[in-house]
């Protein structure tokens, strides 16, 4: 597709309930990123990935949060026993190289 | 760690006043500065963008100027618009190649 494609666009889970959120990037973007995004906050970093490879996860709050994209292209954010504070917008975004990375809508995640 | 402060705000303005929205970075190395901008229902656009010290970015009128000295990339419109209403946040892309961004500004333009 022409950009990032982040699905389901709205998600609610009952606390203790797991979910997967997922995200297609731009064909051919080497780098993907995963973003929290609280109501009124900028976007924190959660984790990143140069292909396969997951670079960086040091903002995953918890061993709760896990991430993949076994082939270097889609990925995947898996949210176990989900708990009211992480209700918030979950971001992807990727880049081609350097420049600046193109963000998804987002999904937008509310526990109850 | 690498990390960005910028201006809080709400900032509310007239229409065709000039904007500056504040951005300073803490960073090793020579980072890639980034402003991107928020508008209300939207996603997360790229604004402009500086990869060095001493240029400038520019789009849609906006400008900013990477200041290695001052460790700045202030957000500067000589006359805004109303459609320019929206929230901004200032990034950097650190020499790991993640981005980290700023808490956001949010700017309201009356007519």
């Amino acid at each position: 597709g022409a950009g990032v494609s982040q699905s389901p666009r709205y998600k609610v889970a009952k606390r203790g309930q797991d979910v997967a959120l997922r995200c297609d990037p731009i064909s051919g973007h080497v780098s993907l990123f995963w973003y929290q995004q609280a109501l009124g906050q900028g976007p924190e970093f959660l984790t990143y990935f140069q292909n396969e490879a997951q670079l960086d996860k040091s903002g995953l709050p918890s061993d709760r949060f896990f991430a993949e994209r076994p082939e270097g292209s889609v990925s995947t954010l898996k949210i176990q026993r989900t708990q009211q504070e992480d209700s918030a917008v979950y971001l992807c975004a990727s880049s081609l190289g350097q420049g600046g990375a193109f963000f998804g809508q987002g999904t937008r995640l509310t526990v109850v | 760690g690498d990390s960005v402060t910028q201006m809080e705000g709400p900032v509310t303005l007239s229409e065709e006043a000039f904007l500056t929205i504040n951005c300073t970075y803490t960073a090793t190395g020579y980072p890639s500065l980034f402003w991107y901008v928020q508008y209300p229902g939207e996603g997360l656009q790229l604004l402009l963008k500086a990869t060095k010290a001493d240029d400038k970015g520019s789009n849609k009128g906006f400008e900013a100027t990477y200041r290695k000295e001052t460790t700045s990339f202030h957000l500067e419109k000589g006359s805004v618009q109303v459609s320019d209403s929206a929230v901004y946040f200032c990034a950097l892309r650190t020499n790991n190649n993640d981005m980290r961004f700023g808490a956001g500004t949010r700017l309201t333009v009356k007519p």
